[in-house]
């Protein structure tokens, strides 16, 4: 069974620094996947991961996975205010048979402070 | 182009009863997912349909059920309701489903008093 676990689940960062979300996940997998969700709100998808040593960045996020390690990560860089949300890393089973079953990891709340 | 639009948004029920939740996928997306997503389990997938067909299933109770429509809508029912089922539903629609992007509704709140 696939299991996804990130860390850190809360991260509080100061405005201006950098830091990074890891992704870990079980068993082989097709696709990663990274949502970002404001309180009360669905999910936004951020980034969607393909293959081994893919990696995508929109303005201040950065999202890289290997394959072989079974890891993703979302690099923030210089951090601002309105990226403050709950993040999640999400993955599929490889082989095609997910059937739009996505298994996500726990979350991670972002608190950016002045 | 329209997003995935869920209705009602909120709800409000009383242990016991039955409720319907629906979903309208983005035009041409053929897959729907439903996930429940609450503090202490996080997002748990329950079903996926793709052309009117439950090709994936998650560990839920056979109270929690749903359809696909010809036009690609879906429902989910949930019967007897629980005090455990209050969470935010959400659906998710794909073209395909297998491993394509998912785009997620905003989402039913529903609360069981």
């Amino acid at each position: 069974e696939l299991k996804v676990e990130q860390n850190p689940l809360f991260l509080s960062m100061q405005e201006g620094k950098n830091y990074t979300i890891y992704c870990n996940y079980s068993t082989t997998s097709d696709r990663l996947y990274w949502y970002r969700q404001d309180p009360g709100k669905s999910l936004e998808s951020l980034f969607v991961l393909l293959s081994n040593g893919a990696v995508k960045q929109e303005g201040r996020l950065m999202a890289s996975l290997d394959t072989k390690a079974r890891l993703s990560t979302l690099h923030i860089t210089a951090a601002v205010h309105d990226l403050s949300a709950t993040y999640f890393c999400a993955a599929t089973v490889a082989g095609g048979t997910s059937y739009g079953k996505l298994t996500f990891g726990q979350g991670t709340i972002l608190t950016v402070h002045p | 182009k329209a997003g995935v639009t869920q209705t009602p948004r909120y709800l409000i029920k009383t242990r016991g009863q039955q409720v319907t939740l629906s979903c309208s996928p983005i035009s041409g997306h053929r897959s729907v997912s439903w996930y429940q997503q609450t503090p202490g389990q996080g997002l748990q997938f329950l079903f996926e349909y793709f052309s009117e067909t439950q090709r994936n299933k998650g560990n839920f109770p056979g109270r929690f059920s749903g359809r696909q429509f010809s036009n690609s809508r879906s429902e989910m029912n949930v019967s007897t309701l629980e005090l455990g089922d209050s969470a935010l539903y959400l659906c998710a629609s794909s073209w395909a489903g297998m491993d394509t992007e998912a785009f997620f509704g905003q989402g039913t709140r529903l609360t069981v008093v």
